[in-house]
């Protein structure tokens, strides 16, 4: 079936660090992507999607790129602040379907 | 949270006790979801609907029941509360097909049930 698998957290940075958080999918399809934040507190917010493979999203310094060939979506920054400490999960859409399949979320702290 | 409106944000509950969470909406999206959201874990579909009058099962639909009668309002049912029913629960929306279905949250209502 259709899933995505995420890099287990809690995952630890120093501010200004580089970050990387896997994302891996299986579809039967071309599936669009997508990386949500969730805030201490609230609800998730989209941060960057990709529709089609190569496409690259990007939002806030952050970026993933969809790329077909190893199925995956890795979101980047290059320089992390404290406020980007919140949880990030990965998540996938195909077109025949009427709903989002879910990471399990990613829980990141960023340290000053 | 891009015109999603949950209430109540906190709730506590005895068991056994019935409730209705609500979720309304004013950007006239067809698609709205219910999940809920365990401590530290994913986030689990509950049901989903695609228009009004027309709903789905989701996941984890035991327990919960709901109702879309307009394309606004999209409440969810419990009606014998389960302390397994502790949770945050966060309702969803989302355009069409077209736009690769990117979804817009409500702020969550977080339920214990005792």
């Amino acid at each position: 079936g259709n899933s995505v698998t995420q890099m287990e957290g809690p995952v630890t940075l120093s501010e200004e660090a580089f970050l990387t958080i896997n994302c891996t999918y299986t579809a039967t399809g071309y599936p669009s992507l997508f990386w949500y934040v969730q805030y201490p507190g609230e609800g998730l917010q989209l941060l960057l999607k990709a529709t089609k493979a190569d496409d690259k999203g990007s939002n806030k310094g952050f970026e993933a790129t969809y790329r077909k060939e190893t199925t995956s979506f890795h979101l980047e920054k290059g320089s992390v602040q404290v406020s980007d400490s919140a949880v990030y999960f990965c998540a996938l859409y195909l077109n025949r379907d009427d709903k989002i399949i879910f990471g399990k979320g990613t829980r990141l702290h960023i340290l000053p | 949270n891009a015109g999603v409106t949950q209430t109540p944000k906190f709730r506590i509950l005895k068991i056994g006790q019935s409730m209705t969470l609500q979720c309304t909406q004013d950007m006239n999206h067809n698609y709205m979801y219910w999940y809920r959201q365990d401590p530290g874990m994913g986030l689990k579909l509950i049901y989903y609907s695609v228009g009004a009058g027309i709903t789905d099962k989701g996941e984890v639909p035991n327990g919960y029941n709901v109702s879309r009668s307009t394309t606004e309002d999209f409440p969810l049912r419990l009606e014998l509360a389960a302390p397994s029913q502790t949770s945050v629960y966060f309702c969803a929306i989302s355009p069409n097909r077209d736009r690769g279905n990117e979804q817009f949250f409500g702020p969550g209502t977080r339920l214990t049930v005792l």
